[in-house]
């Protein structure tokens, strides 16, 4: 059983660009949470992707954007990146149904400069 | 909406010692609980879960966490601290009955453990 595999683990990007972000669920999940976690802080939660759809959303403006593909994989994308954009992002992998759990990968450390 | 409050940043306890570390949290639906850990540069591994069962709960690595609704809290505990349990605390709530991964975090505590 493969667990869930975040790339790159770390990225450098300047203000203004943009970024993708990519994760890949664990086996038999059809669920992806994406959170973003700011140094010193815990995570918090960015949007759920399940059946394709973006299945909820925390509080994160548009330019936080998000695919989820067949096979259950995902994308994160963050337009004209903020300064403040500066953290690691954790992509959690679940499957729908009762007392289930996430499974988290290992992150991605996003630098903005 | 639902929240979680971790009471103090930082906790230092002694190998061998016990390890209490406190949540509690706000729900307006009965919550799912949890607590995870974080290594240094790492994801978050869960510990263990509170999915309406039984209210004594037992986790990997010799930790158990108790729910007690009277006090909303689900604080984390460990008998005997080892230097491997350094790390940080995460405790989680989720009202998503869904998949469990709409996830309200805390803001966590370092744990570090003296020799």
């Amino acid at each position: 059983e493969t667990g869930v595999t975040q790339s790159p683990t770390h990225l450098i990007k300047t203000r203004g660009q943009q970024v993708t972000l990519r994760c890949s669920s664990q086996s038999g999940h059809n669920t992806v949470s994406w959170y973003q976690q700011a140094l010193g802080q815990g995570p918090q939660f960015i949007f759920q992707y399940y059946r394709e759809e973006e299945n909820g959303r925390g509080n994160f403006p548009p330019r936080f954007s998000g695919l989820q593909f067949p096979n259950y994989s995902s994308e994160l994308n963050v337009n004209a990146l903020e300064l403040d954009d500066s953290a690691l992002y954790l992509c959690a992998s679940s499957r729908q149904g009762m007392n289930t759990e996430a499974f988290f990968g290992q992150g991605t450390r996003l630098t903005v400069v | 909406a639902q929240s979680v409050t971790q009471l103090g940043s930082h906790v230092s306890v002694s190998e061998g010692a016990l390890v209490l570390l406190r949540c509690n949290y706000s729900s307006s639906v009965p919550p799912y609980l949890f607590w995870y850990v974080q290594y240094p540069n790492q994801g978050l591994q869960l510990l263990l879960k509170y999915t309406s069962a039984a209210t004594l709960v037992k986790g990997i690595n010799g930790f158990e966490a108790e729910f007690k609704k009277s006090e909303t809290s689900f604080h984390l505990t460990k008998p005997s601290a080892h230097m491997s349990d350094a790390a940080e605390y995460f405790c989680a709530v989720s009202v998503d009955t869904g998949a469990n991964s709409k996830l309200t975090f805390g803001k966590g505590i370092t744990l570090s453990v003296r020799p």
